[in-house]
């Protein structure tokens, strides 16, 4: 079975630009979540997306967006991106269902903003 | 006061040692308690899950839960090289059904010398 894959693996942007990040889960699997991981602050949960609507939000700025496909595909944007928006940027899949889930992580997408 | 406390180390031992990681929290709702391993340049991968309170044992690892005291515990014993990484915990209110929201500690890096 293949893993979780995103992609770009490394994005490099200006201040006040915007990026699209892009997330595809294990076949089979419905819910995404994205996480922010930098070293000041460790993995942050973003958002959760489950059967194409959003299931869970964490403390982030309304800067931070995201959306699922009816394929289970996730993107997520930022926009107006700052500089201390660099970090790496996790998806994981898990089947969502009720009991315990795991989560499946991504390699990540390091996005550095200049 | 952040939710979850973990020492970043770094912590170095020899191979063979057995090596404790450990995670403090401040909520008591928490009901799930993971450890994931990351390698440089990778996504975490989950190592042990445990549910409420108690021991769990997966062959040289042994994740404990003492909620009373709101602390958990790895154990790594003969530690190899190869268990070079950083090490997460990571803890959530309420697993069934939604999966996102998982609270990090910022990771312990380890290094074991042969």
């Amino acid at each position: 079975k293949a893993g979780v894959t995103q992609t770009p693996r490394y994005l490099i942007k200006t201040r006040g630009q915007q990026v699209t990040l892009s997330c595809s889960p294990i076949s089979g699997h419905r819910s995404v979540s994205w996480y922010q991981q930098t070293p000041g602050q460790g993995l942050q949960f973003l958002f959760e997306y489950f059967s194409e609507t959003q299931r869970n939000k964490g403390n982030f700025p309304g800067r931070f967006s995201g959306r699922q496909f009816s394929n289970s595909r996730s993107e997520m944007n930022v926009s107006t991106l700052e500089l201390g928006d660099s970090a790496l940027y996790l998806c994981a899949s898990s089947g969502g269902t009720i009991g315990y889930n795991e989560q499946f992580f991504g390699p990540g997408t390091r996005l550095t903003v200049l | 006061q952040k939710e979850v406390e973990q020492d970043p180390g770094p912590l170095s031992v020899p191979e063979g040692a057995i090596v404790s990681l450990n995670c403090t929290y401040s909520n008591s709702a928490f009901q799930y308690f993971m450890w994931y391993r990351q390698y440089s340049r990778k996504g975490p991968e989950l190592l042990m899950y445990t549910y409420s309170s108690g021991n769990k044992e997966d062959g040289r690892f042994t994740a404990q839960v003492d909620k009373s005291s709101k602390y958990i515990s790895l154990f790594i014993r003969d530690s190899q090289p190869s268990d070079s990484a950083t090490y997460l915990c990571a803890m959530s209110v309420n697993y069934g059904g939604s999966q996102g929201n998982l609270i990090f500690g910022k990771g312990t890096k380890l290094s074991v010398k042969p």
